[in-house]
Order: C-alpha cells, then sequence, then structure tokens
C-alpha cells in the first residue's frame, strides 16, 4: 500500500514563473491537506480539500496561490508569479477521516520548492 | 490561528536516559491533539491521536498523557535510544479542519 506521494521532490523555479506540486493520497483517502515548512519555521496549515472541493483555505494566501482535488488524479496546488519568499518545503497529507475525528495525518516526503 | 507552544525547543539526552516534552495549547474548544515523529530526511508520522481530557496513551517506550482543562499535553520517553532522535511535533485542532502544528521538540540521543 503506497504511502502519499509528492513530486516533484525539488523544483527550481525563477521569480515570475509558475510552480506545480503533486500529490497523491493514500489509497482510500478523501481528505488531502497541504502545509508549508519555512525556513526556521514549524508546519503552516494552507488548505484542506475533499474530492472536488475546497473545505477550508484560511491558511492560504489569497493571492497566486491556489489548490484543487479533482475527481480523477491529483491534488495539485499551484503557485503563480513566484517570488522569493516563497521558498520552502511544501508537504501534503491525507486521511480517512476528519483530522478532528480522530484522523492522523499520513506525510508525504515533502516538495521543496526554490526560487531563484 | 492557534498558538501551540512545545518546549523545549531541544535536547539532548544519553542513551538510556527517560526524558519528557511539553506541548501547550488553548484550552477553550478543544477537539483533539496529535502527536507526530518526524525522523531527518523522513515525513512525520503519528504517534498519538488524543480526545479526552485525562488521556492516557501507550506505545512501546513512548506515552503521553492529555489534561485538556489546563491546555497541555506531556510526551514521555522512557529509556531513550539513539534510534529516537527525531523532532517530536504536537498539533491542535478546535472545531476547525486544520491541524495547528507547534514547532517541535528535536530530541539527540547520544550511545
Amino acid at each position: 500500500n503506497a504511502g502519499v506521494m509528492q513530486n516533484p521532490r525539488h523544483l527550481v523555479r525563477r521569480r515570475g514563473q509558475e510552480a506545480r506540486l503533486r500529490c497523491s493520497p493514500m489509497k482510500g483517502h478523501s481528505h488531502v491537506y497541504w502545509y508549508r515548512q519555512l525556513p526556521e519555521e514549524g508546519l503552516k496549515f494552507m488548505v484542506y480539500l475533499q474530492k472536488e472541493n475546497i473545505i477550508d483555505e484560511s491558511g492560504m494566501p489569497k493571492e497566486r496561490f491556489s489548490a484543487e482535488f479533482p475527481k480523477e488524479g491529483p491534488s495539485i496546488l499551484r503557485i503563480q508569479q513566484v517570488v522569493r519568499g516563497d521558498s520552502a518545503a511544501y508537504f501534503c497529507a491525507s486521511s480517512p477521516a476528519l483530522a478532528g475525528d480522530t484522523g492522523e495525518l499520513f506525510f508525504g516526503e515533502g516538495s521543496r520548492l526554490t526560487v531563484l | 490561528i492557534l498558538n501551540v507552544e512545545q518546549s523545549p525547543q531541544s535536547l539532548h539526552v544519553q542513551e538510556g536516559d527517560s526524558t519528557n516534552f511539553t506541548c501547550s495549547f488553548p484550552s477553550s474548544n478543544f477537539y483533539a491533539l496529535h502527536w507526530y515523529r518526524w525522523e531527518t530526511a523522513k515525513s512525520p508520522e503519528a504517534l498519538f491521536v488524543m480526545t479526552l481530557n485525562g488521556d492516557e496513551k501507550k506505545k512501546g517506550r513512548i506515552s503521553a498523557t492529555l489534561n485538556t482543562k489546563e491546555g497541555y499535553s506531556y510526551l514521555y520517553i522512557k529509556g531513550s535510544q539513539p534510534e529516537d532522535s527525531a523532532t517530536y511535533l504536537c498539533a491542535f485542532i478546535d472545531s476547525g479542519y486544520a491541524l495547528n502544528f507547534g514547532k517541535g521538540t528535536s530530541l539527540l540521543v547520544t550511545p
């Protein structure tokens, strides 16, 4: 049973380019969370999605960032017109139930974005 | 944004020592508290999910307690081993959807 798969593991972009990060949840998991870890910081919640729906995007910057979890295929975190401050590790996690309903999160190994 | 505080920030113990860390969280609107273990170059793995005041959970040499009324949880490691070296994260959730993580306690166990 494969774990949460994230790709790419490392991504380098120049300022102004777009970054797309993909996350395939564990089989049978319908809840997907994206977290960002800035240097010297902890994991910060960005967005929570279920299939085809964004449930909570309160942690996501209002501009340039978007996320989706289509009916078919992986969840995608998209960052448009990247800036140096977007350089961070982006972690995806999935769970079979809501995190509050004793649903522990299963994390991927992260995608490390570097903006030159 | 919910403030989850963990202490100490880092800890260095000798093999065989027992140790404990603290996680403090807002005591209002409690829903669940999670503990995760994060080894270098790997992804965080869940240790415990705790929901009830007074909960005590145990997995091998690691155990955790929860006090929701005063807003803290303790994680204990008995007889630390070098393979216990990792960052230990706690995360709190209220009535919303987001698990809010602390910055973690970094544990180093030397032989």
